[in-house]
């Protein structure tokens, strides 16, 4: 699983509240991402960092924000959290493989906005 | 814009027969194509990655850069390969991935 756990697992929230969702590796790798999977979808990327301190938007990084202070942690915040952000998030990191970069998931959080 | 693309939403099969999931891709540049893998409510797993040509858990998938595509194939599906597969492609080396739509296979006794 590439050390990685996300945090909380599950979490019910309602509209306009402020959420963090947590994702903790412990193998040192310098790339980490966000991600949300919707039905008919697939997986969007949000936000993705390339180190402590470095990130970068996604596709769908509008009503999210992200922080990365320790090499270990990547923070997604929903500022402002809207029923349109009910949805699974996963994060990954990359790790260089043989001849290229490959991403390894968490087991992802289910936020639902009520 | 590089985008890849999964025509089926959904595909069923009965144990036993072929398989092939397909997946085409639109990038101008050398693609690096990845399968994953989705069980029931558990993470994505990486399946395959087109460069180093294996084969895991039966499957396989070839690049095929004249038609953009790289399907995945297994020659006789078993009901533990019902599940969501996810085709994706890096752009040369990036550490950016682009995802497919998904497509969830469903393995009938």
């Amino acid at each position: 699983d590439a050390g990685i756990t996300q945090s909380p697992r599950h979490k019910v929230t309602e509209t306009g509240t402020p959420v963090t969702l947590r994702c903790h590796q412990t193998e040192n790798h310098r790339y980490m991402y966000w991600y949300r999977q919707d039905p008919g979808h697939g997986l969007r990327l949000i936000h993705y960092s390339y180190g402590v301190k470095d990130t970068d938007k996604g596709e769908v990084s509008d009503g999210y924000s992200v922080s990365r202070s320790k090499t270990e942690d990547f923070l997604l915040t929903l500022e402002s959290a809207t029923s349109s952000q009910t949805s699974v998030y996963f994060c990954a990191i990359s790790r260089t493989g043989a001849y290229t970069y490959e991403q390894y998931f968490g087991p992802g959080t289910r936020l639902t906005v009520t | 814009a590089q985008r890849v693309t999964q025509p089926e939403k959904l595909l069923s099969v009965f144990k036993g027969a072929p398989v092939e999931l397909k997946c085409n891709y639109s990038y101008s540049g050398s693609p690096e194509l990845f399968w994953y893998v989705q069980y029931s409510r558990q993470r994505l797993q990486l399946l395959l990655r087109h460069i180093s040509r294996e084969s895991i858990k039966g499957f396989t998938a070839d690049l095929n850069k004249g038609e953009t595509s790289f399907h995945l194939k297994k020659p006789f599906a078993q009901e533990e390969d019902s599940a969501m597969y996810y085709c994706a492609l890096s752009q040369g080396g990036s550490e950016k991935l682009v995802f497919g739509k998904g497509t969830k296979l469903t393995v009938n006794p």
